[in-house]
């Protein structure tokens, strides 16, 4: 089956850092998405993607839909610690609205 | 107002019990899912439901059995539970015009014991 590799696996970084951070497919996806969890809480919605070479913003997170649509990437500039967590990506082939999940980069900001 | 919520939060039992989660949407949708978190984070689908119809079907064992008695309601049955279904079990919901946007409920922590 369809597999999203997310690295880096997690990262410890400082208050203010900016933070990358990717995803890649074996197969091509034709919408991808990025969620946050917080701990005890279930997944929401950051930034939606629906077009190859797409960029959106949604006020310090940046992602980008890949050229060869398997990829995509996060951005997230002036980390605050309300940012820890773990980021999804998800990506969907449009089929019965199916949504295959990455392997999750959990992010720590330290002060 | 909570949009996706599952009852209960958290569910402790012996194995070979069968118990059962709630999952309701007041969203309006008119599709609902049932992922499955284990202990490394990985969300992966189980189940999902349209207009109470099944449409995506994973593979699951037979011990897990989804209803749908309504569109704004997807509950989930587990018979005969073992230990490795200890998880966090999450329930979704989204508009069929926009598939991909799923909002989540807070998840139902089973453990087994």
């Amino acid at each position: 089956g369809q597999q999203l590799n997310q690295s880096p696996q997690s990262m410890f970084i400082q208050e203010g850092e900016d933070v990358s951070m990717n995803c890649t497919s074996s197969s091509i996806f034709n919408t991808w998405l990025w969620y946050k969890q917080d701990p005890g809480e279930g997944p929401v919605l950051l930034i939606a993607l629906y077009k190859a070479g797409e960029l959106t913003s949604n006020g310090r997170l940046t992602a980008q839909f890949g050229i060869t649509r398997k990829d995509s990437f996060l951005n997230i500039s002036a980390s605050i610690p309300s940012d820890v967590g773990i980021y999804f990506c998800a990506g969907s082939t449009g089929t019965a609205s199916k949504l295959t999940f990455g392997t999750g980069t959990r992010l720590q900001v330290t002060l | 107002d909570t949009a996706v919520s599952q009852t209960p939060k958290y569910l402790v039992t012996q194995m070979g019990n069968d118990k059962s989660i709630k999952c309701e949407q007041n969203l309006g949708h008119d599709t609902m899912y049932w992922y499955k978190q284990d202990s490394k984070k990985f969300l992966k689908i189980m189940f999902s439901y349209n207009n109470k119809e099944l449409i995506i079907n994973e593979t699951v064992p037979n011990r897990f059995s989804p209803k749908s008695p309504d569109k704004a309601h997807l509950n989930l049955h587990i018979n005969s539970l073992e230990l490795g279904d200890s998880a966090v079990y999450f329930c979704a919901s989204s508009q069929s015009g926009s598939a991909d946007t799923q909002y989540f409920g807070p998840g139902t922590r089973l453990t087994v014991l």
